[in-house]
């Protein structure tokens, strides 16, 4: 199985609203409401930020918000604030009944 | 509250086999729909699934890892266990053990394992 694609980089300046794109194929993103999003701020463990495409763990900024259409998934960061500067990965159940994640994407707050 | 903490070595040779273990609290490994999984992150690059175990013992591998990998969980231990077989400098990474139910909900702070001769 192939890593899902994202963007290398995206910056916003804050305030402002930032997308990134999670392309994946019919075989994970496009054939299950089972994409997630995790923030990791460098040297720490990521965090929980979407699952089931659009659902917000206890606790998430809704700020954050994410969707699906075909086998894109996308997050959308809101109002972005100086601590949104991370990175950002998404993951996706497959086919195999495994998982598989993004590339990641480095968000910058300009 | 729920943690879960990974230990291991830190530094394989080559060839070798490593095995980590996630000793985590505030939940039951027995309970209905719960998962433990491993989760690894090279240095400076992305997050890359390796496997996980159900509360019914169901187990799950990474295709391109497969037959390098083994999960077991002790659940009067609180325990999970990932052992990789035949160990490559390209298996140098941090090594996250994580507690599935919605999704990858809660992490351990990860463990850096360096393979080096």
């Amino acid at each position: 199985q192939s890593a899902l694609t994202q963007p290398a980089s995206v910056s916003g300046s804050p305030g402002q609203s930032i997308t990134i794109s999670c392309t994946g194929t019919s075989s994970d993103v496009g054939g299950y409401n089972y994409v997630s999003w995790y923030q990791q701020h460098p040297g720490k463990a990521p965090k929980l930020m979407i699952y089931d495409v659009s659902k917000r763990p206890s606790g998430v900024s809704n700020r954050f918000s994410g969707s699906k259409s075909g086998n894109t998934a996308s997050l959308t960061i809101s109002g972005l604030q100086a601590e949104d500067e991370a990175d950002y990965y998404c993951s996706s159940y497959t086919s195999s009944s495994t998982y598989v994640f993004g590339t990641g994407t480095k968000v910058t707050v300009l | 509250q729920i943690t879960l903490k990974e230990s291991g070595p830190t530094l394989v040779k080559p060839t070798q086999t490593l095995t980590l273990t996630c000793t985590f609290s505030g939940f039951s490994l027995s309970t209905s729909g719960v998962g433990v999984g491993w989760i690894r992150q090279p240095p400076g690059k992305a997050l890359e699934w390796l496997a996980l175990i159900y509360w019914d013992d169901d187990k799950r591998y990474s295709p391109s890892l497969k037959s390098r990998l083994t999960i077991t969980k002790d659940t009067s231990k609180n325990q999970v266990v990932l052992t990789m077989t035949n160990m490559d400098p390209v298996d140098t990474a941090t090594y996250y053990c994580v507690l599935e139910r919605d999704a990858f909900d809660i992490w351990g702070q990860g463990t850096m394992v360096t393979v080096s001769s």
